[in-house]
């Protein structure tokens, strides 16, 4: 399986300020995915992030709000932006098995609580 | 888009004993369904998953079972132990379609010794 290295693990910030969040895997991979889980809640995907192209983002989900970058094939961010108390949740990104894309491998998770 | 529902929230069982989770879905195109285990704190980390060319696939004390028909699988854990106290995702996707998972509600699974 790939090696996912998420950062920050967690954070604590105030309403109206943004947050960036980093994942970087030790593969090229062509789709990263980016996942909220909110507290005891399943995960809901944010969007697919591709290298090259704009994000493809999913319902109830803006780029105005989860800005999102894939500058080469082994790093992605998400930015969580003008945040919210409602925002408070954790952040996981995900890449899929070179060889079999429905199989994803997940990164540690960042913890993010806004005040 | 693909629903999934899973059963139950929450479980406790006895050491020992077994557990079994039951997930349906929604969308006839979906054949591929793996199963996540994420413990308190940690990354989701895939157990096990089927494919729906088979009916069932089992990894030591750790089975799923997929009906077609009915549009439902399950997870069976057998003699269980502590450490498998976790909540336990089951999800749904196409298998060479567009590799998105859609993930049930999750099951918080608690081994009583």
């Amino acid at each position: 399986s790939a090696v996912i290295s998420q950062k920050p693990s967690r954070d604590i910030c105030q309403r109206g300020t943004s947050l960036t969040i980093q994942c970087q895997v030790d593969s090229q991979v062509t789709m990263m995915f980016w996942y909220r889980q909110q507290p005891g809640q399943s995960l809901t995907l944010i969007a697919t992030a591709n290298q090259g192209s704009e994000a493809t983002y999913e319902s109830g989900f803006v780029i105005d709000k989860f800005p999102i970058s894939r500058p080469n094939l082994t790093f992605s961010t998400l930015t969580v932006s003008n945040m919210s108390p409602e925002d408070s949740s954790i952040y996981l990104c995900s890449v899929p098995h070179p060889l079999a894309k429905n199989i994803q491998y997940f990164g540690a998770g960042t913890r993010l609580s806004v005040l | 888009g693909e629903n999934v529902e899973q059963h139950p929230s929450t479980l406790s069982v006895q050491e020992g004993d077994s557990a079994v989770i039951k997930c349906t879905y929604s969308d006839s195109a979906s054949n591929y369904f793996p199963w996540y285990k994420q413990e308190l704190g940690k990354r989701p980390q895939l157990i096990i998953d089927i494919r729906s060319n088979v009916g069932e696939k089992k990894d030591q004390r750790i089975a799923v079972t997929l009906n077609k028909t009915a549009k439902h699988f399950s997870l069976h854990i057998t003699e269980t132990q502590p450490e498998d106290s976790a909540v336990y995702f089951c999800a749904a996707s196409i298998w060479f379609g567009n590799e998105k998972l859609t993930f049930g509600t999750g099951t918080r699974l608690t081994i009583i010794p």
